[in-house]
């Protein structure tokens, strides 16, 4: 399965904009990147995705590298709402019918930790 | 509004015993799916399931199962085969993969 690295942790001030950075070198030409955040206790929150165009929507944009093995998440102006985990994930898109082996469930790692200061 | 529903939020089961924990979804979404996150950690898939009536392991199925007899609903059950259940259980749907998940609010389970 395609792998996905991110920072531990990264911090940022309130009303900044604040840019999240994902590398996924081994991304494959039918891997959607998705972004998900997570709040303690609480089960993940969809944030965005893309396959090769930059994205945006009411809550972020995710910028994709062209040779699309690194995206960005960009959050325009951070509030201490925004304070969570965010993970950077790939999905592979082939349909409902999988040909090879493997799972079809987002494969999540530890993702970033982001610390919004007021 | 159309979302994803876990019970309980809190579990606490003896050791040996089996436990099922609920969800269900009114997305109409086929595919459903079940992870496990331990303290500080990512989620590990179990099961996943893309249509009724079928359902595949995921990373670390042993000593979990499940069923899907209606589009709605896909339980897990926790069996005494599970060597450390205790971790937060997270069940999420999805209309097909090139979009995104929706998850529900998770079920803290506590051997005890």
């Amino acid at each position: 399965d395609a792998k996905t690295t991110q920072p531990n942790s990264m911090e940022s001030n309130e009303e900044e904009p604040v840019h999240l950075p994902c590398n996924h070198s081994t991304i494959s030409g039918t891997d959607y990147i998705h972004w998900y955040r997570q709040l303690p206790s609480q089960g993940p929150e969809y944030v965005i995705h893309g396959l090769t165009s930059n994205v945006n929507n009411r809550m972020a944009s995710l910028a994709i590298a062209e040779d699309r093995k690194s995206s960005t998440l960009i959050l325009h102006r951070a509030t201490l709402r925004d304070a969570a985990v965010y993970y950077c994930i790939l999905r592979v898109g082939h349909g409902l019918m999988y040909s090879g082996g493997g799972a079809d469930g987002l494969t999540f790692g530890k993702g970033t930790h982001l610390i919004i200061q007021p | 509004d159309g979302g994803i529903t876990q019970s309980p939020k809190y579990l606490f089961r003896k050791e040996g015993q089996n436990v099922t924990l609920s969800c269900e979804q009114n997305l109409n979404h086929d595919a459903m799916y079940w992870y496990r996150q331990d303290p500080g950690q990512g989620l590990r898939l179990i099961y996943y399931s893309q249509i009724v009536n079928d359902f595949q392991k995921g990373d670390i199925a042993e000593g979990y199962s499940v069923s899907r007899e209606k589009k709605e609903s896909f339980p897990l059950t926790v069996t005494s085969a599970q060597k450390n259940p205790t971790a937060f259980y997270l069940c999420a749907s999805s209309i097909e993969q090139t979009y995104g998940y929706t998850f529900g609010s998770g079920t803290r389970l506590t051997v005890v």
